[in-house]
């Protein structure tokens, strides 16, 4: 079956401008994450989703990050006013159910480069 | 806290050379879980594989085997006869809870070069 989808695979953008990430989890999944991966580092959480709702968003870095879900779908992650520091890959998972013994399957990531 | 610790950062072997890639792991949780996800050039994490903390069997796969050691909180993965294609970045990865949101706690990575 299809994977987890992204878009754009790509993004560059002026520093001050907003932007939005797509992720198209595995159909059936409830459980949605937003990792960011700097180069040369590991992965970092932002926020995860279970159905709709984000039980934990600690990890999204300031207010002018944001994410959504709808449908128990589609998650977009929008980062207002980006900076500099903002360029990374950011990564989609999604899992069967949001618990610790359930594997994440990553999506190709969006590479964001701020300039 | 949770903390994964992969002190290698690079491996650079020759092809058919055995490679080992080290995790050490810090959990407060009795029950847990561990992964190992493959990172290649093309940039998407692949599953590799998940182990729960109740089975200190090792586990093999074709040329790939994992060390679980609870009494050193390890889980090293080793590669035999290592190809070219295992060239990667590999990451090892604990859940930050085991049954509540279970974001992945991620070792900052061993970049393996495997040349021919």
């Amino acid at each position: 079956g299809a994977g987890v989808s992204q878009s754009p695979s790509n993004k560059v953008t002026e520093k001050g401008k907003d932007v939005e990430l797509r992720c198209d989890p595995i159909s059936g999944h409830t459980a949605l994450y937003w990792y960011r991966q700097r180069l040369g580092q590991g992965l970092e959480f932002l926020i995860y989703f279970q159905g709709n709702s984000a039980p934990d968003k600690s990890g999204l870095p300031s207010d002018r990050f944001s994410a959504e879900r709808t449908g128990e779908s589609v998650s977009t992650l929008t980062i207002q006013r980006t900076q500099q520091e903002d360029s990374a890959v950011y990564l989609c998972a999604s899992s069967l159910v949001p618990d610790g013994p359930y594997e994440q399957y990553f999506g190709p990531g969006t590479r964001l480069t701020v300039t | 806290a949770q903390k994964v610790t992969q002190a290698q950062t690079e491996i650079s072997v020759v092809e058919k050379e055995d490679v080992t890639l080290d995790c050490v792991y810090e959990t407060r949780d009795t029950t847990y879980y561990l992964f190992w996800y493959k990172q290649p050039p093309s940039g998407e994490l692949v599953f590799l594989i998940r182990r729960n903390s109740f089975d200190e069997q090792n586990e093999i796969s074709g040329r790939y085997s994992w060390n679980f050691q609870k009494s050193t909180s390890s889980f090293n993965f080793t590669i035999t006869a290592s190809q070219v294609v295992d060239s990667a970045v590999y990451f090892c990865a604990l859940p930050s809870n085991y049954n509540q949101g279970g974001k992945l706690i991620f070792g900052q990575g061993t970049e393996l070069s495997v040349k021919p």
